[in-house]
């Protein structure tokens, strides 16, 4: 059970372009989305929490305009990295809670960005 | 301090061992225990999911949980070359609230 998906697996883009990460769970819906971004050898850094149906919470740091989330339904959350600099280069990875869990949460496969 | 605190190793063992991992934190109020395996370049799997003190198994794997030492632990027997991997425990107070990581342990299994 618990299986969430990632799309794309793998993005090159050039400076400037804007790239949408797309996180859907398969099998359960998932009121609450978790987006974070890791750094070679480093432990997973939380970016923001995302609410089906509601504006999404960012962490202290994290800019709200560059890293657009959307979380439309109860199956899908998207992390749009606008006008992408080579410095947002990093390992995305998204994750997802059942209802009524405990606080586990199920991860996708993650999302290697390259901005050249 | 770190509310999680993770020895990030590299922890190095023969095929065949037993390997101990462990956390310490300092928030009383988490309730919620996991313990995540990270191969290279992929997500986190959720191997072990603990909310009260004590011993959990599943296969070879053993997740114990001390609240009182404010203590946890993942316990792996006969270790795999497969099992080569990052290592992170991760907390919560329960709910929505966002997990609270440790640094994760590389594990290195020798054949």
């Amino acid at each position: 059970g618990a299986v969430v998906s990632q799309h794309p697996s793998r993005v090159i883009c050039k400076s400037g372009t804007s790239v949408k990460i797309e996180c859907r769970s398969l099998d359960f819906q998932a009121t609450t989305m978790f987006w974070y971004r890791q750094f070679p050898k480093k432990s997973l850094m939380l970016m923001a929490t995302s609410n089906e149906g509601s504006k999404a919470t960012y962490e202290q740091g994290v800019e709200k305009d560059k890293f657009l989330i959307n979380h439309a339904s109860l199956t899908l959350s998207t992390l749009t990295v606008t006008s992408a600099h080579p410095e947002d280069s990093s390992f995305y990875i998204c994750s997802a809670t059942p209802p009524l869990a405990g606080g586990e949460q199920f991860f996708g496969p993650g999302t290697r960005l390259t901005v050249l | 301090q770190k509310e999680v605190e993770q020895d990030p190793g590299p922890l190095s063992v023969p095929e065949g061992a037993i390997v101990s991992l462990n956390c310490t934190y300092s928030n009383s109020a988490f309730q919620y225990f996991m313990w995540y395996r990270q191969y290279s370049r992929k997500g986190p799997e959720l191997l072990m999911y603990t909310y009260s003190s004590g011993n959990k198994e599943d296969g070879r794997f053993t997740a114990q949980v001390d609240k009182s030492s404010k203590y946890i632990s993942l316990f792996i027997r006969d270790s795999q070359p497969s099992d080569s991997a990052t290592y992170l425990c991760a907390m919560t107070m329960g709910g929505n609230y966002q997990l609270i990581w440790g640094a994760g342990t590389k594990l290195i299994i020798k054949p």
